[in-house]
């Protein structure tokens, strides 16, 4: 167990519908990281939140977004789904100042039929 | 933040040392380098990181030249279970270590055959 935790595991739905993922970053950590991973694709990176703000942004698409709250989870919104946006998303949180870099979730597989 | 250039594919016997390297050759000085694991359908999971010449824990050895264009991440003695995606990244660290776009490239893909 890594400390963060991502729900749902699994997560099957038709397209145009929308779904809302859910991170809770390892204790202490507060920036929250989104990524997404296609089938044999490297992790794009989505979204950063830092302490509840925004702090930088990847490839986002505008059809999705997300928000980190006051107790520090994330949550990552994806709206009118599309077949291509069946992938795996991972949810990562660091602590400010340290050496161990980033601690991953083990993800949410979503499949859009 | 400092592109990486990874071999896409190494294939290694079991009970070999394996060695992949990684060019970085726009590293900026207040750069760490960072190198992760994966395994299929999980996250990538950290292994080491360093600054400058040899770092060492129980899983790994990161070796970096003077100039830190490059690293060297070092398994010992791989096994089967060693299988996986290995990812170099490059980033600054300090005080905005949480304002840093962490940039996946594709990894290098190490295969262990029995």
């Amino acid at each position: 167990d890594s400390g963060v935790t991502q729900t749902p595991k699994h997560l099957i739905t038709a397209t145009g519908q929308r779904v809302t993922l859910r991170c809770s970053p390892r204790s202490g950590d507060l920036s929250v990281y989104w990524y997404q991973q296609s089938l044999d694709q490297g992790l794009q990176f989505l979204i950063q939140y830092y302490n509840g703000e925004e702090r930088a942004k990847g490839n986002i698409l505008e059809r999705f977004s997300a928000q980190q709250f006051p107790d520090l989870h994330s949550e990552l919104n994806l709206s009118s789904l599309e077949l291509g946006d069946s992938a795996l998303y991972f949810c990562a949180s660091s602590v400010v100042v340290g050496s161990y870099g980033y601690t991953f979730g083990s993800g949410t597989r979503l499949t859009v039929v | 933040l400092a592109k990486t250039t990874q071999p896409i594919s190494m294939d290694s016997y079991e009970g070999q040392e394996v060695n992949i390297t990684c060019s970085h050759n726009n590293i900026a000085t207040n750069d760490y380098i960072t190198w992760y694991q994966q395994f299929p359908s999980q996250g990538p999971r950290f292994i080491i990181q360093g600054y400058k010449t040899k770092v060492t824990n129980e899983v790994a050895s990161l070796f970096i030249p003077a100039d830190r264009k490059s690293s060297t991440l070092s398994l010992p003695r791989v096994s089967l279970s060693d299988t996986a995606v290995y990812y170099c990244l490059v980033g600054d660290r300090g005080l905005n270590f949480g304002n840093e776009k962490l940039t996946f490239g594709t990894g290098t893909r190490l295969t262990i055959i029995p």
